[in-house]
């Protein structure tokens, strides 16, 4: 079935430094989603995709929707401590609808 | 709070016995979803559920899992005889139309199930 593939895994930076992560799938989405999620606490949305090439800012949080459908990134400028959480990119499946979630980047913020 | 409502938060249960985790949509949402979270892991999808129909159950384990949205009170994932792989964060999601078309669900802070 469709997987989306994360990374990094884990990042540990200093205040103040910018972030980047992505997502790839060797299938193509249509809509691209951008997750995060709070030690206890449930996922909430940050950015939403609809168009390949699409970019998008939230804040100083930008993401960007790739040309081939099969990938994302999401960026992170002049990190804080509250940026710490699980970032997941997420996508519904092409044949069922059903939102399909990537395994995370889990970000770590010195202060 | 006009938010997603799971109860309860946290939930401990001897192997054998039965969880139920309750979820109440945000007002004017016709839809619920039900995922599961391992440790370290992903979220993954159980069921996806409007008034009193379940629409997608393909997610589900095909035994001791069950769900469902009746016409009057919340959502309930019923899981009977726990056993310890069941430990887990159960998240209850919803959306005023199929949200998983646009991505747009709004999430429960969930129900941290662990099965001594």
């Amino acid at each position: 079935g469709q997987q989306l593939n994360q990374s990094p895994q884990s990042m540990f930076i200093q205040e103040g430094e910018d972030v980047s992560m992505n997502c790839t799938s060797s299938s193509i989405f249509n809509t691209w989603l951008w997750y995060k999620q709070e030690p206890g606490e449930g996922p909430v949305l940050l950015i939403a995709l609809y168009k390949a090439g699409e970019l998008t800012s939230n804040g100083r949080l930008t993401a960007q929707f790739g040309i081939t459908r099969k990938d994302s990134f999401l960026n992170i400028s002049a990190s804080i401590p509250s940026d710490v959480g699980i970032y997941f990119c997420a996508g519904p499946s092409s044949n069922t609808g059903k939102l399909i979630f990537g395994q995370g980047t889990t970000l770590q913020v010195k202060p | 709070n006009a938010g997603v409502m799971q109860n309860p938060r946290h939930l401990v249960r001897r192997r054998g016995q039965e969880a139920r985790l309750r979820c109440s949509p945000m007002k004017g949402h016709s839809h619920v979803y039900w995922y599961r979270q391992l440790p370290e892991e992903g979220l993954k999808f159980m069921v996806y559920l409007q008034k009193e129909n379940i629409i997608d159950e393909s997610g589900m384990p095909k035994e001791r899992f069950s769900a469902e949205f009746p016409k009057e009170g919340p959502s309930i994932l019923r899981i009977q005889q726990v056993v310890r792989g069941d430990s887990a964060a159960y998240f209850c999601a919803s959306s005023p139309i199929h949200g998983q078309d646009t991505g747009e669900l709004f999430f429960g802070e969930g129900s941290r199930l662990t099965v001594l």
